[in-house]
């Protein structure tokens, strides 16, 4: 079974700092998504890395897909309390329909 | 329609009762999901529905949970004599093929008391 491990589980950070959120496997993914998920609403996707290697920048977010396409990581840069969400990542294993979801990061940036 | 609609967006029902969670996926997407998400944690798969195909139905908890999918279009998910358990928020998400990004419903919120 395909794991997706993301890391911290929950963050709070004061407005203005940066911070990483991470998502590691064992497996291989085709392809890697993050969603933002806010207060009684779906998850919204923010980006989607499909490429080893690849950066992709979303304003003040960073997405990066490791080489071997294990792992990714987010990066928010001067956090601003809009950020504040519950973030989640969703690896695309090949030849396979579903997702594999992380148990998601609870960021909270305080003003 | 522009998004995913889900009805009704909050249910409050007894203990023992059958409750049914409609979603209206976006038009033309082929594919269908039911997640479970329990206190804003991550998302439990229950159902996958893709065009005329047998959906997957691996990810539902127990017999009490059935789905079905009219016309390739409107899912409604039934939870038969409702647990304390099956509170969660339940989120239908769509795709056009089966790949790619989702796009969700903003959820119905079952409590049962």
């Amino acid at each position: 079974t395909q794991l997706l491990e993301q890391s911290p589980q929950f963050l709070s950070i004061q407005e203005g700092e940066n911070l990483t959120v991470y998502c590691n496997s064992s497996s291989v993914f085709s392809s890697l998504q993050w969603y933002r998920q806010e207060p009684g609403e779906g998850p919204v996707l923010l980006v989607t890395v499909v490429t080893g290697g690849e950066v992709k920048k979303l304003k003040r977010l960073t997405f990066q897909f490791g080489d071997a396409r294990k792992d990714s990581s987010l990066h928010i840069t001067a956090a601003q309390p809009g950020d504040t969400g519950l973030y989640l990542c969703a690896g695309a294993p090949p030849s396979n329909y579903q997702l594999i979801w992380g148990a998601g990061t609870k960021l909270i940036i305080k003003p | 329609g522009a998004g995913v609609s889900q009805s009704p967006s909050n249910k409050v029902t007894e203990k023992g009762k059958d409750v049914e969670l409609r979603c209206d996926p976006i038009s033309g997407h082929t594919a269908l999901y039911w997640y479970r998400q329990s206190l804003g944690q991550g998302l439990e798969f229950l159902i996958y529905f893709q065009g005329n195909s047998a959906p997957d139905k691996s990810g539902l908890p127990s017999d009490r949970f059935s789905a079905e999918r009219t016309g390739g279009s409107v899912s409604t998910l039934t939870i038969q004599r409702t647990q304390q358990e099956d509170s969660a928020v339940y989120l239908c998400a769509s795709t056009l093929t089966g790949i790619g990004g989702y796009t969700f419903g903003s959820g119905t919120r079952l409590t049962v008391v």
